[in-house]
């Protein structure tokens, strides 16, 4: 079956200091990628997305980089700040049968944002 | 504008008791889902509708049932609970496959 991976389950970050997150997937034929932000208590919420035909999306502090050659995806968090601590989840999607155009979720980061 | 609403936040039941969850979106979103969520497993799909109408199944469907029967709702179902079904479900929308989702709050749901 596919599969999206994180490399860590946890990470934690000075404020002020830029994040990486990162994220593995296994389907070639993906090609919606997409990043959520889940507080302790809420439901999931859109960071950023990107397409395969692009290799870096940018939005407000955050940033996605996609690299189709090693099937890796990265989200860049740039002066993280305590509320950015929360779980963070990659998730994939395609027209193929594991996915069937759905999200397939990775199982996520937490990130720890220390004063 | 609400988004996606789930009722109820909270929920206990009882081995063998039934219940329904319910969905409600404002968007005029087509396709709807059905999640869990586990410790360490992030979220799997149950269950999903593509329209009015329509169920398909998704990663993990044992045990559950849903109905779309308005476009705007989404029902989740379990007919007779079990232990292995205390997780939180999430619901979520969007206007068509390959985008963004938008998830609602959450029901915590725990079988005892």
């Amino acid at each position: 079956g596919e599969s999206v991976g994180l490399h860590l389950p946890t990470l934690s970050v000075q404020e002020g200091d830029n994040s990486i997150i990162n994220c593995a997937y296994s389907n070639s034929a993906s090609d919606y990628f997409i990043w959520y932000k889940q507080e302790s208590g809420k439901g999931p919420q859109f960071i950023i997305d990107i397409r395969s035909n692009m290799d870096k999306r940018q939005g407000q502090r955050v940033t996605v980089l996609l690299n189709k050659t090693v099937k890796h995806l990265s989200l860049q968090i740039a002066a993280t700040q305590p509320g950015d601590s929360a779980v963070y989840f990659c998730a994939e999607s395609g027209n193929y049968g594991g996915s069937q155009g759905n999200l397939i979720f990775g199982k996520g980061t937490k990130l720890s944002v220390k004063p | 504008n609400a988004g996606v609403t789930q009722t109820p936040k909270f929920r206990v039941l009882k081995t063998g008791q039934s219940m329904t969850l319910l969905c409600a979106q404002d968007m005029n979103h087509e396709y709807m889902y059905w999640y869990r969520q586990d410790p360490g497993m992030g979220l799997r799909l149950i269950h999903y509708s593509v329209g009015e109408g329509t169920t398909a199944k998704g990663e993990v469907p044992d045990g559950y049932n849903v109905s779309r029967l308005k476009k705007q709702n989404f029902l989740l179902g379990l007919e007779s609970a079990a232990p292995s079904q205390t997780s939180v479900y999430f619901c979520a929308s969007s206007p068509r496959q390959n985008t963004e989702a938008f998830f609602g709050q959450g029901t915590r749901l725990t079988v005892v």
